[in-house]
């Protein structure tokens, strides 16, 4: 039971435009979310998250959109620029919960000069 | 160090041998995950360590598994008699009890068993 899904594994965009990344999940027990960044050989590196009680929230960038009722959240990244492409994972927290973040695949991110 | 530390950076390991790889997460963390990345698959959760409670060990595949964290920093992760499915990057993560703000990951261990 995948309880975080990011459907697209590739998105493509052109730099300078907007990059809008997906996230659904099944569990309602998530207290918060965060999207990670991986480069290639390297760990995930934190970049952002959202507390299931606010909408949005914004770093620069980067701005994160809940939406509760349809269980989907998504990464905007304006504009896009060379080094935004990597993996970009999205995970679900439940501070009840000990099994620590749940994360969905992933979705690889391609900026085009 | 300023980050969580992961040795070493690659193993290769026949099929059946014992592997142990190892994880310094940052000083004052006080929980540590263990996590692992299977080709074309996302971030797995194998086992969290929290303080000096009990280690939460749902993840874990199989018995063949099993982690342990000495004096609340150094854990170490171990899998015995490996098979090829083993094969994945291992990846350590510690945060400050109040993970909301993200945990910070290691570089990881691929694995490779052949």
């Amino acid at each position: 039971d995948q309880q975080v899904k990011q459907n697209s594994p590739s998105l493509s965009v052109q730099e300078g435009r907007i990059s809008i990344l997906n996230c659904d999940y099944t569990n309602s027990m998530f207290d918060y979310f965060l999207w990670y960044k991986k480069y290639p050989a390297e760990g995930p590196t934190f970049l952002i998250s959202i507390s299931s009680i606010k909408d949005k929230n914004e770093d620069g960038r980067f701005t994160v959109f809940l939406n509760k009722s349809a269980k989907h959240l998504s990464l905007h990244i304006v504009p896009s620029q060379p080094g935004d492409s990597a993996v970009y994972f999205c995970a679900g927290l439940w501070g009840g919960g000990a099994d620590g973040l749940t994360f969905g695949k992933g979705t690889h991110l391609i900026i085009q000069p | 160090g300023a980050g969580v530390s992961q040795s070493p950076s690659n193993k290769v390991t026949e099929k059946g041998k014992d592997v142990e790889l190892r994880c310094d997460p940052i000083s004052g963390h006080t929980a540590l995950y263990w996590y692992r990345q299977r080709l074309g698959q996302g971030l797995e959760f194998l086992i969290y360590f929290q303080g000096n409670s009990a280690p939460d060990k749902s993840g874990l595949p199989s018995d063949r598994f099993s982690a342990e964290r000495t004096g609340g920093s150094v854990s170490t992760l171990t899998i015995q008699r490996t098979q090829q499915e083993d094969s994945a990057v291992y990846l350590c993560a510690s945060s400050p009890y109040q993970a909301e703000e993200g945990y910070t990951f290691g570089s990881g261990t691929r694995l490779t068993v052949v």
